[in-house]
């Protein structure tokens, strides 16, 4: 089975555009998770979804972020305007609330770098 | 906010020599579970550890939670230029049913041959 996919890898644009970060989740896992990793703040949690429904945006940074899971098998982060401070790698993570031990799995990254 | 703190930061050692790392809170967590991340990855799950003083081993790792729960160590012999990468632990909270993940900033291993 295909683990989750994230694209693009990586991202460069300049301040002010949009950005659009997209995930596939694996099969059959009901709950996704969008993570920001940076040397400063380490893996903080974003957002996460659980069968499709945002649960807790409580570390969006501000309205300027927003996300979508408009189906089991995709998920969006996007960002408008983006701005320099948002430069760092978007982790995508999935797990199925099923299984015993509540196991993350992580997609590559999105490496973004805002000019 | 529940914070786990990692120390190290960075560590450097020789090939074969043994280590430890550490992950602390002030909070306590229904588990913890650590993570190795390499460059360009994301980070891949070691192992869960549930019970206070639980002990796990995998391979050259052990893996150990503190009594209260609040804090735990991971422990590397003989290490490889394998083992190279970012140790993060992350404790699980299940407060409020969310089942949500806490990070700490990792321990940056290097192992030089």
């Amino acid at each position: 089975d295909a683990g989750v996919i994230q694209s693009p890898r990586h991202e460069v644009t300049e301040m002010g555009q949009e950005v659009t970060l997209r995930c596939k989740p694996i099969s059959g896992h009901n709950s996704l998770f969008w993570y920001r990793q940076t040397m400063m703040r380490g893996l903080e949690l974003l957002i996460y979804f659980n069968n499709n429904v945002p649960i807790d945006d409580s570390g969006m940074p501000e309205d300027r972020f927003s996300a979508k899971m408009p189906n089991a098998s995709f998920s969006t982060l996007k960002i408008q305007p983006s701005e320099p401070r948002d430069s760092a790698v978007y982790f995508c993570a999935s797990r199925s609330t099923g299984q015993p031990i509540y196991e993350q799995y992580f997609g590559p990254g999105t490496r973004l770098t805002v000019t | 906010t529940q914070l786990l703190e990692q120390s190290p930061q960075f560590l450097s050692i020789q090939e074969g020599e043994n280590l430890t790392v550490y992950c602390n809170s002030s909070s306590v967590f229904s588990s913890l579970q650590w993570y190795r991340q390499e460059p360009g990855e994301g980070p891949v799950l070691l192992v869960t550890v549930v019970t206070g003083g639980e002990v796990k081993k995998l391979k050259r790792l052990t893996f150990q939670f503190g009594d209260a729960r609040k804090d735990s160590s991971l422990h590397i012999t003989a290490a490889q230029p394998g083992d190279t990468g970012l140790y993060l632990c992350a404790g699980l909270d299940s407060g409020a049913g969310s089942y949500q993940l806490t990070f700490g900033k990792g321990t940056k291993l290097s192992v030089i041959p």
